[in-house]
């Protein structure tokens, strides 16, 4: 079974960066899709980016000069790192993958919160 | 950039009754790569449909995916209590806004 778990600070102050980590269980990190989703509290989902181990990767085009994503294969993990952070990036984070597409994810993590503020 | 406009924004139905969803592109969808999520509060999204029409493993049968181009469709045949929830479409980097299904 396919398990995804976020971790990270939970407050980050405005103009830093913004680091979550996922990690990955019950499935090796090479073979899938993986996606970070953001959802700000009460409003809808936006969609950060994915990575795939061959290197494949594609970002929002709203976010993209501040966004990179990575896979650590030795920890089966994957992160966001999202820099010059603003309110405006207060949002639950949630990763999210899929083995065949990376138009859909099948498997998501429980989300994390991250509250941008001084 | 595609983007997918859903309606209703909201959707009252009792438990019993036929729910039809709909998610609009402003261009053609490739290789009609679209999905359906359902989300309850403090949940995680959860694929139901992709494919436009596959039903993701665990997805009841009372739910159905149509459509292709720029008109989808999510059907639920028979509202069960748990159905009623946020619906989000999607396709590849573009969610659209969801549609809330509560109960009447």
């Amino acid at each position: 079974q396919v398990q995804l778990q976020e971790s990270g600070p939970g407050l980050v102050k405005p103009s830093e960066t913004l680091s979550l980590t996922c990690t990955v269980s019950g499935a090796s990190i090479s073979n899938y899709y993986w996606s970070w989703v953001r959802q700000p509290p009460g409003k809808g989902l936006e969609w950060i980016g994915y990575i795939f181990n061959s290197g494949g990767s594609n970002y929002n085009p709203s976010l993209k000069s501040r966004v990179t994503l990575s896979l650590d294969t030795s920890k089966n993990q994957f992160s966001l790192e999202l820099r010059s952070v603003t309110t405006a990036d207060t949002a639950i984070y949630f990763c999210a993958g899929d083995r065949n597409n990376r138009a859909w994810s099948y498997y998501w993590g429980q989300g994390t919160l991250v509250t941008v503020s001084s | 950039e595609i983007v997918l406009t859903q309606s209703p924004g909201t959707l009252s139905l009792s438990p019993g009754e036929r729910a039809t969803l709909s998610c609009r592109a402003s261009q053609s969808v490739t290789n009609n790569y679209l999905a359906w999520y359902q989300q309850k509060p403090g949940q995680a999204p959860r694929l139901l449909i992709y494919g436009a029409s596959r039903r993701a493993g665990g997805t009841p049968d009372r739910f159905s995916g149509s459509g292709s181009g720029t008109d989808f469709t999510l059907t639920i045949s028979r509202l069960e209590p748990e159905d009623f929830a946020v619906y989000y479409c999607q396709q590849y980097e573009t969610f659209g806004q969801g549609t809330k299904l509560e109960i009447k």
